[in-house]
């Protein structure tokens, strides 16, 4: 199973939008309303920040907003914060019972 | 508060063995499947493997398929991964995490993670 395709990087300004993508194919991102992103700051452990696809579990804010367009999904940060700097991997169910990331995006606040 | 605490990473040599272990509080434990998910040195996550609530049903990461074994206590609130025949390539970070409603993918909480080194 090939990892989730995501930009190396992303950067905005304090207040700017930024969006993340992540491109899988039909068996994955495509085939299941089961895309998670995940939020991970340097030593720390992964924290989730959306599941199925636009989910918002509760403590998370609402500048983080997800979406899915076929076999891509997508990650948009509103009103960035300095917090907000981060690696950021989505996920997706990909049948059979497993799952697979993405590769990664470091989203830097400039 | 849910909280998972993984233990047992080491340094172990290529051709090895290491069980990890992930203590789980908080929540009911034999209600939600399990997973372990690792990061290798300055690399992305990676799903391993998971268990089912009742440890009835397993999964693995075909990296992993034939050398590494999920397992749990309910009654102890435990999570194990059996490593064996440990290759360079199985360094990393080792995440156990929560699946809130298999198989949607909400990984939530995460471990602090334990590290496994396999060297020589």
């Amino acid at each position: 199973q090939s990892a989730l395709t995501q930009p190396p990087s992303a950067s905005g300004s304090p207040g700017q939008s930024v969006t993340i993508s992540c491109t899988g194919t039909s068996s994955d991102v495509g085939g299941y309303n089961y895309v998670s992103w995940y939020q991970q700051h340097p030593g720390k452990a992964p924290k989730v920040m959306i599941y199925e696809v636009s989910k918002r579990p509760s403590g998370v804010p609402d500048r983080f907003s997800g979406s899915k367009s076929g076999n891509t999904a997508s990650l948009t940060v509103s009103g960035l914060q300095a917090e907000d700097e981060a690696d950021y991997y989505c996920s997706s169910y990909a049948g059979s019972n497993n799952f697979v990331f993405g590769s990664g995006t470091k989203v830097t606040v400039l | 508060e849910e909280q998972l605490a993984e233990s047992g990473g080491a340094l172990v040599q290529p051709g090895g063995s290491l069980r990890l272990s992930c203590a789980a509080s908080g929540f009911t434990f034999s209600n939600y499947a399990m997973n372990w998910v690792r990061q290798a040195p300055g690399k992305g996550l990676e799903w391993v493997s998971a268990i089912g609530g009742r440890g009835t049903s397993t999964y693995y990461a075909d990296s992993v398929k034939g050398r590494f074994t999920i397992s749990r206590d309910n009654s102890m609130n435990m999570v194990y991964l059996q490593m064996n025949t440990l290759r360079a390539e199985d360094t990393a970070v080792y995440y156990c995490a929560k699946e809130v409603q298999w198989p949607r993918g909400r990984f939530d909480p995460w471990g602090q993670g334990t590290l496994v080194t396999v060297s020589s």
